[in-house]
């Protein structure tokens, strides 16, 4: 069974479109999180959620909208597609919240390739 | 605000020889540091992290990792590389004191082992 997963894999779309990525964890971790690897493969944190609650919330463009049902799901959502938003999407959870101790490892899904024509 | 550069963008090595990737971080409080891998098109695993005690920390598949306070330094280390081991490796940091809780990862470095 895949711990982190991710649909779709890959994503093309045009300019200005609205398009969703799923995650799902069946790992019954508390914490969830995506990050944006760009093309030069920088990795950068975007939001983050502990049972369904926002704790990180990054400087990104307010298109980009992260949506928690339940503790095992974390959704993105993006409004007005531009020709910057082309990445990789990651989504990955962890055990416990950041705070509670000192950090547990991460747990990546396979990513999400958005294209953005 | 907390960094980690990862100054090579590539290392080259020989199947069977010791293999380093370097690393070294900034933060104003004590450092949580951790070392991921990532395969083509896959997403990142864990290899090792290092919290508190011991400076060196063993990791999956024989890795190891050396924290060194004074020079604020994370290297990434192996005795015996393997073609396997090719991949892209990213050293990460938090700081322990900072409230926003964001991991922070470095540019990568891509590691060619060489048969």
């Amino acid at each position: 069974d895949t711990a982190v997963s991710q649909t779709p894999k890959y994503l093309v779309t045009q300019m200005g479109n609205d398009k969703s990525i799923k995650c799902e964890q069946n790992l019954g971790h508390d914490t969830m999180y995506w990050y944006k690897q760009d093309s030069k493969k920088f990795l950068k944190i975007m939001f983050s959620y502990n049972n369904k609650e926002l704790i990180i919330n990054e400087t990104v463009p307010n298109r980009f909208s992260p949506k928690s049902p339940d503790k095992a799901h974390l959704n993105l959502h993006i409004n007005s597609l531009e020709l910057g938003d082309s990445a990789v999407y990651f989504c990955a959870s962890s055990q416990d919240p950041p705070w509670r101790g000192p950090g547990d490892e991460q747990f990546f899904g396979p990513g999400t390739r958005l294209t953005v024509l | 605000a907390q960094s980690v550069a990862q100054p090579e963008d590539q290392v080259n090595v020989a199947e069977g020889n010791p293999l380093t990737v370097k690393c070294t971080y900034s933060v104003s409080g004590n450092p949580y540091l951790f070392w991921y891998v990532q395969y083509p098109n896959r997403g990142l695993q864990f290899l090792l992290k290092y919290i508190t005690g011991d400076n060196l920390v063993k990791g999956s598949y024989g890795f190891e990792a050396e924290f060194n306070k004074s020079q604020t330094s994370f290297h990434l280390k192996k005795p015996s590389a393997l073609v396997s081991d090719s991949a892209l490796y990213f050293c990460a940091v938090r700081d322990r004191g900072d409230s926003s809780y964001k991991l922070i990862f470095g540019s990568g470095t891509r590691l060619l082992v060489r048969p």
